[in-house]
Formats: structure tokens, sequence, C-alpha cells
């Protein structure tokens, strides 16, 4: 199993780009979630899901978009990147309590 | 809506000595209580939870946390700390009644010198 699988590793944008952080799990979780983790700030939930076609916002929800097409996959959308979304993004699954983490994307908007 | 404080930024504990990372919760059902750890430029890695059941829960590297609801309280202990047990360490609390929801708190760090 490879678990929770996130690309890129890094990436960097340019204010007012668009892209795609990609997020897959091979363990049949009907849970997944994304979190943004900045300095002094822990991990904030942006978005989650319940399964597929199901998804909701968390506590930081704007400036992002996210879709659940399939059980494993959970791609997160910035449309127009801004400098405030520099941060690193985990993504997780779960199959209903605890949660296990993808590497990370280290994402810098310039 | 749920919250989790932590209110160190940072313990410092000297090896072989006991730890305790302090976290607090707020919600309004019956809450699970998760605890995380971050090692440096890795991904979270899940230590232990509260469901329900017994207050005293044990997990994983010898780590055990209390639940006492009275107190809204969750706080990590370890008996013997070790300077490999130095990390971020982030506790977070769902609601039994609020769906998947699970909100994390600002996390602390744990120094462990030898």
């Amino acid at each position: 199993n490879a678990g929770v699988t996130q690309t890129p590793k890094f990436q960097v944008l340019k204010t007012g780009q668009s892209m795609t952080l990609q997020c897959a799990q091979d363990m049949n979780h009907e849970y997944m979630s994304w979190y943004r983790q900045d300095p002094g700030m822990g991990l904030r939930l942006i978005h989650y899901s319940v399964g597929a076609g199901i998804t909701d916002q968390g506590e930081v929800p704007n400036g992002y978009n996210v879709s659940r097409s399939t059980t494993e996959d959970f791609p997160l959308r910035l449309l127009s990147a801004a400098p405030s979304q520099t941060s690193v993004y985990f993504c997780a699954s779960s199959n209903g309590y605890e949660q296990y983490f993808g590497p990370g994307t280290r994402l810098t908007v310039t | 809506a749920q919250s989790v404080a932590q209110p160190e930024d940072q313990v410092n504990v000297a090896e072989g000595n006991p730890l305790t990372v302090k976290c607090t919760y707020s919600v309004s059902g019956n809450p699970y209580l998760f605890w995380y750890v971050q090692y440096p430029n890795r991904g979270l890695q899940f230590l232990l939870k509260y469901i329900t059941g017994d207050n005293l829960v044990k997990g994983s590297y010898g780590f055990e946390a209390e639940f006492n609801k009275s107190q809204t309280s969750f706080h990590l202990k370890k008996p013997s700390a070790l300077v490999s047990d130095s990390a971020l360490y982030f506790c977070a609390v769902r609601d039994e009644d609020g769906g998947f929801k699970t909100i994390f708190g600002a996390g602390t760090r744990l120094f462990v010198k030898a």
C-alpha cells in the first residue's frame, strides 16, 4: 500500500495563477480532508469529504475548491492564487476515526 | 463549533523525566479526541485516540493520554522522555454530533534534552 500520496511536493506560483494539488489514497477510506499548516497556526481544515460526491467546508475554505468523483482521489483547486495561500498543504484519509496523512505539498505564491 | 487549545507553544524536559503536553477542547456534544506527532520535515502520524470508555488511553511509542470530561482536557503524557520524542505535537477534536469535521490545535513543540 502506498497510503496517501500527494503531488507535487513543491510548487511555486505567481499571483493569479491556478493549479490543482493532487491527493490519492489506496486504503478504500471513505473520509478525506485537506489541511494547511502555517507557523503558529497549527493545521486548519480547508475542506473535507465523507464519500464520493459529498464534500463540505472546513475552517478556511475561501479560495479553494474540491470535488470527490471517486473514493480514491480528492484534488484541491486554487482558482486564483494569492500570497496568503503560501503554506504547506496536507491531505488525509480516514476509515472513520484516526487520519492518515500524506507527505505534504509546499506551495509558495509570489 | 468545536475548538482546541494547546496553551504551551513549547515544552522542555530532560531525558528520563516525565513529560506532559496539555490540551483542552470545546464541543457541544461528546468529543472524539486525538493526538498526532510531526517529526521534522515529515507528515503527521497518529499517536492515540479517545472515543469512549476508559479515560486513560495508551498509544504508540509509550505515550498515553487522560480524558477529563469535567476539565475538558486531554493531556498527553509519557513516564520517561527520550531525545527522539522531540517533535511537534498536535491535539485534535471532533464532535460526535458534528460529522467528520476534525479541528486541530496550534501545536506544541517538545524539546527533550539529553
